[in-house]
């Protein structure tokens, strides 16, 4: 089955306490995002990549860092977690090449205190 | 500043009824992509337009893509309650790859 996953699901942590959100995707596609989504603000891209060692900011990337070491992986990485992070995150994957249509993950609901 | 507007935020309404919700934007797109997202779960998508002026249907609903590539509508006929969900649209720009989401629509459907 085609899908996007990600780890975990649900997260309680405290301030300046790091912490990784994982994310795989199992189609074989080139692009791969993270997003931030609160109420009235919608979807917030945080950082995409094109491909394996190709990321780029996109536009709220400030407190966070991704990698792409291989294709199907795009970690998200907080440092220092504060509690303006506390949101929900969501990663996605798109075939790339032209086709921006994106596979969501079902979303990691962090709180940070 | 969402770079995509769109109305109504909240739109509640009994099971049989219409509804329309718009995304509208200043800028051009080379393509409009419209999601559904239910609770607790990731966006899923519904469809693309790509061409100003296209109309697509999936079922009771229905997708437009503005002449001007700027604008886009959905609208759901004889509304149930599965159409139950948060509705979002995101837009291409021309030579980018990132995708811009409006802030999205609440739609509850009332049995």
């Amino acid at each position: 089955e085609a899908q996007v996953t990600q780890n975990p699901r649900y997260l309680i942590t405290v301030t300046g306490k790091k912490l990784t959100v994982t994310c795989s995707q199992n189609m074989n596609h080139e692009y791969m995002s993270w997003y931030r989504q609160d109420p009235g603000l919608g979807l917030r891209q945080i950082y995409y990549s094109m491909n394996v060692e190709v990321t780029d900011k996109g536009d709220v990337p400030e407190g966070y860092k991704v990698s792409r070491k291989e294709k199907r992986n795009f970690p998200l990485i907080l440092e220092s977690p504060s509690p303006n992070q506390t949101s929900l995150y969501f990663c996605a994957s798109s075939p790339g090449s032209g086709n921006t249509e994106a596979f969501f993950g079902q979303g990691t609901r962090l709180t940070v205190v | 500043t969402q770079l995509l507007e769109q109305s109504p935020q909240f739109l509640s309404i009994q099971e049989g009824e219409n509804l329309t919700v718009y995304c509208n934007s200043s800028s051009v797109f080379s393509s409009l992509q419209w999601y559904r997202q239910e609770p607790g779960e990731g966006p899923v998508l519904l469809v693309t337009v790509v061409t100003g002026g296209e109309v697509k249907k999936l079922k009771r609903l229905t997708f437009q893509f503005g002449d001007a590539r700027k604008d886009s509508s959905l609208h759901i006929t004889a509304a149930q309650p599965g159409d139950t969900g948060l509705y979002l649209c995101a837009g291409e720009p021309y030579n980018d790859y990132k995708l811009s989401f409006g802030a999205g629509t609440t739609v509850t459907v009332r049995a």
